[in-house]
């Protein structure tokens, strides 16, 4: 059973196009992220959802809106893709007691071109 | 949050024991002491947490001296396997804020 699934994983697409990306986790966690990881290997917090409701928005671009539906979902939406927007993206949950353990999925290359 | 340094990278050879050592000195006193590890195209993945001394699991120890400024990731007998990046983090195991920051990492590479 994976515990944090992410899709697609790998996701081609031009500038100025809108995308999305799906995460879902079965652990009954409280707490949801999402993560970028850049060319250069950095990780970096983009969003945090505590129950389904926002905690922290970590200065990213508006053109990046999180969605979650329920607390087993964290989905990001991304408008007019720039290049700079070409990433690894990590959707992760933890429990809302043991935030600094937290469950990763697999990642999502988004390639702007 | 407490900033973390750690080396660049470390190279090892098969059946080695593995030290990589974080320096983290202004860690708070409600802060704990995570380490994941991430291999190529995987997420990170948690290994271990401690607050103080030491903490074993069947896949690494941790050892924190008596004042936390610094911890120390062991990784026993290591193979190709364990090549990856390691992290070090340094935070409240909960926080209203709820956040983990990754600092840059180790990049441990091990050799036949």
């Amino acid at each position: 059973d994976t515990a944090v699934s992410q899709t697609p994983k790998y996701l081609v697409t031009q500038m100025g196009n809108d995308k999305s990306i799906k995460c879902e986790q079965n652990l009954g966690h409280d707490t949801m992220y999402w993560y970028k990881q850049d060319s250069k290997k950095f990780l970096k917090i983009m969003f945090s959802y505590n129950n389904k409701e926002l905690i922290i928005n970590e200065t990213v671009p508006n053109r990046f809106s999180p969605k979650s539906p329920d607390k087993a979902h964290l989905n990001l939406h991304i408008n007019s893709l720039e290049l700079g927007d070409s990433a690894v993206y990590f959707c992760a949950s933890s429990p809302w007691d043991m935030n600094t353990e937290a469950f990763f999925g697999q990642g999502t290359r988004l390639t702007v071109v | 949050l407490a900033k973390t340094t750690q080396p660049i990278s470390m190279d090892s050879y098969e059946g080695q024991e593995v030290n990589i050592t974080c320096s983290h000195n202004n860690i708070a006193t409600n802060d704990y002491i995570t380490w994941y590890q991430q291999f190529p195209s995987q997420g990170p993945r948690f290994i271990i947490q401690g607050y103080k001394t030491k903490v074993t699991n069947e896949v690494a120890s941790l050892f924190i001296p008596a004042d936390r400024k610094s911890s120390t990731l062991s990784l026993p007998r290591v193979s190709l396997s364990d090549t990856a990046v390691y992290y070090c983090l340094v935070g409240p195991t909960y926080s209203s804020a709820s956040k983990i920051i990754f600092g840059s990492g180790t990049r441990l590479s091990i050799r036949p």
